[in-house]
């Protein structure tokens, strides 16, 4: 167990949906980080926030958004859903935002777009 | 230009044998981190292990060890005594910059998947 979990932990629903997928970052751990894990496009950085603020937008889509909240847990809201979302979306979080510190990932949430 | 390349999509090894799993990186900066993870059929992922740029020992932790080979941009792992357990897709990844506090996001590798057998 990584400390870090992550809710839901499977998601199925409709083309042209929202969802909100949330995740909670391990005690002390400042920095989080949203990946995404698709057959095709194998393991994707997407968005990071270090203490409430974004630091880093990686192949995020203009239809995803996220936010970091006070207590530092994390939301990555997905909008207008297509099938190709259908992916693992991890979060992950590390104590700081520096070179040395290793990311721990939450389980993911699996992500089906039907 | 791929900045992980794995080019072991699939790898076999009898179990209590010793097996690498090879990693080359491409990058300008002087100062990154190469990271291995571990992502079993369950979907999550594991760190196993961490090479900094300016470590001048290869990085060990437990059964796993890393072997860096700095000017041939090589980051390989190597996981000895090989268990059933071991039986999972691995992934290399990097960070890159200097240590900031900045962006430190990682690039992953197309993975290898390892299938330990008896």
């Amino acid at each position: 167990d990584s400390g870090v979990t992550q809710t839901p932990k499977h998601l199925i629903t409709a083309t042209g949906q929202r969802v909100t997928l949330r995740c909670s970052p391990r005690s002390g751990d400042l920095s989080v980080y949203w990946y995404q894990q698709s057959l095709d496009q194998g393991l994707q950085f997407l968005i990071q926030y270090y203490n409430g603020e974004e630091r880093a937008k990686g192949n995020i889509l203009e239809r995803f958004s996220a936010q970091q909240f006070p207590d530092l847990h994390s939301e990555l809201n997905l909008s207008s859903l297509e099938l190709g979302d259908s992916a693992l979306y991890f979060c992950a979080s590390s104590v700081g935002a520096g070179l040395a510190y290793e990311q721990y990932f939450g389980p993911g949430t699996r992500l089906t777009v039907t | 230009a791929q900045k992980i390349t794995q080019t072991q999509p699939g790898m076999f090894v009898q179990e209590k044998e010793a097996v690498t799993l090879d990693c080359t990186y491409d990058t300008s900066d002087q100062s990154y981190g190469l990271f291995w993870y571990k992502q079993p059929s369950s979907g999550e992922m594991i760190f196993l292990i961490y090479q900094g740029s300016y470590d001048e020992q290869n990085a060990t932790e437990g059964r796993y060890s890393l072997n860096f080979q700095k000017a041939r941009k090589s980051a390989n792992l190597v996981i000895s005594a090989s268990q059933l357990g071991d039986s999972a897709m691995y992934f290399c990844a990097m960070r890159e910059g200097v240590n900031t506090g900045t962006a430190s996001k990682l690039t992953f590798g197309t993975g290898t998947r390892l299938q330990v057998t008896l």
